[in-house]
């Protein structure tokens, strides 16, 4: 079965930092491109970050570029996100997601974080 | 950018009738043969699921009343017999763009 755990968020404020996790199981994790996607309250659905299999490919959204960081640890099974100079607008849900045939098809519970003073 | 653009935001539904949501892309998702366009429900309190991808795919587990359709910028999804558990928040996405954009969401609820 597959699944994938966020988790790391909490309460932080203003030009903090937060890492946020997600444990990868029960598929060939090294095969498949990953994203995070968050959700501000009340709001859609904004894609942040995708990683290429390898981890060699990157991709964010404009608002995060130079804040946020993405990595993979292949051997671990593991996705991190490492968001720094938080802001106000970066709170959200931020899900864990894998993607095949161009589409999300697995998504974690989500992790909430808050950017409060 | 791809902007995505989903009508109506709203959608008050009958049990047992049918149902469409209309997206439509600011440029063409159809590359290689394939629509880069997928389909997503957010039921309350839940992560989002895949419906429906390459514009007319349905996912696995997915009821067959729900179909997609469409090509190039034009793209609809249909529940051919809305059941209640079929409320929540419906989003398009394209994925031909390296930045993913969702559309607006819809609002799906019972009457």
């Amino acid at each position: 079965e597959v699944q994938l755990v966020d988790s790391g968020g909490g309460l932080v404020q203003p030009g903090g930092s937060l890492r946020l996790s997600c444990a990868a199981s029960g598929f060939t994790y090294s095969n498949y491109w990953m994203s995070w996607i968050r959700q501000a309250p009340g709001k859609g659905l904004e894609w942040v970050a995708k990683a290429s299999p390898d981890g060699r490919d990157k991709y964010y959204v404009d608002s995060v570029k130079g804040r946020f960081t993405l990595s993979r640890d292949n051997a671990k099974n593991l996705l991190y996100l490492q968001m720094d100079s938080l802001r106000g607008d970066d709170t959200a849900f931020y899900y864990c997601v894998r993607s095949a045939d161009a589409a999300y098809d697995y998504w974690g519970r989500g992790t909430r974080v808050t950017v409060s003073s | 950018d791809f902007v995505m653009t989903q009508s109506p935001l709203s959608l008050p539904v009958t049990p047992g009738e049918p149902a469409s949501i209309s997206c439509r892309s600011s440029q063409s998702l159809l590359h290689d043969g394939n629509n880069f366009l997928s389909w997503y429900l957010q039921k309350p309190g839940k992560s989002p699921q895949l419906l429906i991808y390459f514009a007319s795919n349905r996912a696995s587990g997915v009821p067959d009343r729900f179909s997609g359709s469409g090509s190039g910028t034009d793209f609809t999804l249909k529940i051919s017999r809305v059941e209640a558990e079929d409320v929540g928040v419906y989003y398009c996405m394209q994925a031909l763009h390296p930045s993913i954009t969702f559309g607006q969401g819809t609002r799906l609820e019972i009457k």
